[in-house]
């Protein structure tokens, strides 16, 4: 069974980098599309974007200028850092998987992996 | 980008009544690719259904999905106490996006 787990600093000062990692086990990091998406408290989910194990990326166009998707598939993580926080950035933050390849079709589908989810808080 | 609305905001209902939630898109969902998700306080969303009808794997038969082009459903056909939570539409046809989420509150 697929686990995902987040890690990074749970408090970030406003204009710096929040920077986030994905450690996925239980199966293989390759072939798959992996996401962060992010909920406010309170609020709705939001999709910040995605990589594939062969580093391709796309991104929420409204966070494209600060967000930065990497993966290192020798050790099964993905990354996020999302630069210059504000108060707006404070968020339970989730890595998923959201699709993958198989038999030279590939596919983003509905999230049926999700990690815990960590909260980071922008305040100084 | 495609946004979904989701209505209503909240929904209180008994035990055993039917609950019907919606999720208008700005424009039409290709393929139908839309999903739901159940979230509990706390907890991340579990996934409900996939590509507007399908259930997921360990999802019991009274949730189930309808819906094609700008217009979906989410039914759950007889409410049980544990259903009491927040429910969210994502569309994966066109990027990512998410609704706004309904509430569902058990009285």
């Amino acid at each position: 069974q697929v686990q995902l787990q987040e890690s990074g600093p749970g408090l970030v000062k406003p204009s710096e980098t929040l920077s986030l990692t994905c450690t996925v086990s239980g199966g293989s990091i390759n072939s798959y599309y992996w996401s962060w998406i992010r909920q406010p408290p309170g609020k709705g989910l939001e999709w910040i974007g995605y990589i594939y194990s062969n580093g391709n990326t796309g991104y929420n166009p409204s966070l494209s200028s600060r967000v930065t998707i990497l993966i290192d598939t020798s050790k099964n993580h993905f990354y996020l850092k999302l630069s210059s926080v504000t108060a707006a950035d404070t968020a339970v933050y989730y890595c998923a998987r959201i699709g993958g390849c198989s038999g030279g079709s590939c596919s983003i589908n509905a999230v049926n992996y999700w990690g815990q989810g960590t909260l980071v808080t922008v305040s100084s | 980008e495609i946004v979904l609305t989701q209505s209503p905001g909240t929904l209180s209902l008994s035990p055993g009544e039917r609950a019907t939630l919606s999720c208008r898109a700005s424009q039409s969902v290709s393929r139908n690719y839309l999903a739901w998700y159940q979230q509990k306080p706390g907890q991340a969303p579990r996934l409900l259904i996939y590509d507007a009808s399908s259930r997921a794997t360990g999802i019991p038969d009274r949730f189930s999905g309808s819906g094609s082009g700008t217009d979906f459903t989410l039914t759950i056909s007889r409410l049980e106490p544990e259903d009491s939570a927040v429910y969210h539409c994502q569309q994966y046809g066109s990027s990512l996006t998410f609704g706004g989420g309904t509430k569902v509150e058990i009285k």
